[in-house]
């Protein structure tokens, strides 16, 4: 079945260094992709998204890369500090043409672990 | 202003019990949503509503009853539930209209445990 998964479960990373988490998805249709973050105890937080026309997007500290010939997603955060520490969930947003909104299939998660 | 908010935080109920999750946004969005969250599990959608009324319902027994009162609320009542319901439920909205780029924004969830 069509699904949006993560390479890796947990990533710890050292304060200060840059961080990489990966996604890959199988739904070649797919035009629109977002990064949530999700601290313990919270809701899922947006993060950064893309559209399938592009292949990089930054923000502040963050970058998302997107590889349609493979199917893969990554986000990149720069000098990960302490706050950055939660699980990290990327998402594949099919467009519900007739409703205008989109239904996200998530990701199973990352947990990234930053340690002083 | 990006705000969704969600009450209670936590809640304990029976399974005899009957209780309400609500839900606020002002941001003007017309779509709302209800997702299910287990421990370490990604969240999983419940139902959508689109301009006030229900428009996806993902085979949800019908012991969680959602209602949208108007553009801004939106509710889940829940009766006779079961411990396995225990979990966080979150509500996201989103603007609609944006077609493919609509972002869902979404609240600090409430932690339900079903005795």
């Amino acid at each position: 079945g069509e699904s949006v998964g993560l390479h890796l479960p947990t990533l710890s990373v050292q304060e200060g260094d840059n961080s990489i988490i990966n996604c890959a998805y199988s739904n070649s249709a797919s035009d629109y992709f977002i990064w949530y973050k999700q601290e313990s105890g919270k809701g899922p937080q947006f993060i950064i998204d893309i559209r399938s026309n592009m292949d990089k997007r930054q923000g502040q500290r963050v970058t998302v890369l997107l590889n349609k010939t493979v199917k893969h997603l990554s986000l990149q955060i720069a000098a990960t500090q302490p706050g950055d520490s939660a699980v990290y969930f990327c998402a594949e947003a099919r467009s519900m043409f007739s409703g205008g909104y989109n239904k996200l299939i998530f990701g199973a998660g990352t947990r990234l672990a930053v340690h002083p | 202003d990006t705000e969704v908010t969600q009450t209670p935080k936590h809640l304990v109920m029976g399974m005899t019990n009957k209780k309400s999750l609500k839900c606020e946004q002002h941001m003007g969005h017309r779509a709302m949503y209800w997702y299910k969250q287990k421990a370490k599990k990604p969240p999983e959608l419940m139902f959508v509503y689109s301009y006030e009324k229900l428009s996806i319902n993902e085979s949800v027994p019908s012991r969680f009853s959602p209602e949208c009162p108007n553009s801004s609320l939106l509710n889940l009542h829940l009766h006779a539930l079961q411990p396995e319901d225990s979990a966080l439920y979150l509500c996201a909205s989103s603007h609609q209209g944006q077609g493919a780029t609509d972002t869902q924004y979404f609240g600090p969830g409430t932690r339900l445990t079903v005795l």
